[in-house]
């Protein structure tokens, strides 16, 4: 799997929107975006993927570059809940379905202020 | 409900003994992850276990310090042998959705881990 680079920490308010960035330069026409958070004391948890295309779910928003170079997690209004460990992971499409299993990298922490 | 269960939640134990950490998903899935994450460090791959083969370890992992068994398509323990201080970690069991109960088979799902402490 290719390699991502996330800043080690980022700082929000609570309430206002967070961006966390990732660089994937090395990603592969099959890699699939992925990105995974994990609170504290708990397991990760999966946010959102995508391919090419931007992607939206209830937890968040995912925004890639054009060239798939890059990728932005958006949390709309970060809550006090919303502190964790961000995880952008590339995951080759070729393995699918339940092949295959996600790399970690360090992931980004982000704390919320109130 | 939760998708993945494991026990014991927590371990405190003496050096040169073993643990062994079970995990328990409530539908069939065809493999089973283990990771490692060491304190303030970030998940690990131990090995992947499919049921009715033995299991595949990752670079600097072996089985004699690892063993894993998988009996069944929704149960596998993972016991770390002979333990010392640097195995204090906390352990996770994790799965692919596999599009059972409206879950995605592109996502992993991860237990809630098991902590240990070794002294």
């Amino acid at each position: 799997d290719a390699k991502t680079t996330q800043p080690n920490s980022m700082e929000s308010n609570e309430e206002e929107p967070v961006h966390l960035p990732c660089n994937h330069s090395t990603i592969s026409g099959t890699d699939y975006i992925h990105w995974y958070r994990q609170l504290p004391s708990q397991g990760p948890e999966y946010v959102i993927h995508g391919l090419t295309s931007n992607v939206n779910n209830r937890m968040a928003s995912l925004a890639i570059a054009e060239d798939r170079k890059s990728s932005t997690l958006i949390l709309h209004r970060a809550t006090l809940r919303d502190a964790a460990v961000y995880y952008c992971i590339l995951r080759d499409r070729v393995y699918g379905g339940s092949q295959g299993n996600l790399i970690f990298g360090k992931g980004t922490k982000l704390s919320v202020k109130p | 409900s939760a998708v993945i269960s494991q026990k014991p939640s927590r371990d405190i134990c003496q050096r040169g003994t073993s643990l062994t950490i079970q995990c328990q998903v409530d539908s069939q899935v065809t493999m089973m992850f283990w990771y490692r994450q060491q304190p303030g460090q970030s998940l690990t791959l131990i090995a992947t276990a499919n049921q009715g083969s033995e299991a595949t370890y990752e670079s600097g992992f072996v089985i004699d310090k690892f063993p894993i068994s998988r009996p069944n398509l929704t149960f596998s323990t993972l016991t770390v042998s002979n333990m010392s201080p640097e195995d204090s970690s906390i352990y996770l069991c994790s799965v692919f959705g596999q599009g059972v109960r409206g879950r995605s088979q592109e996502t992993q799902y991860f237990g809630p881990g098991t902590r240990l402490l070794v002294l």
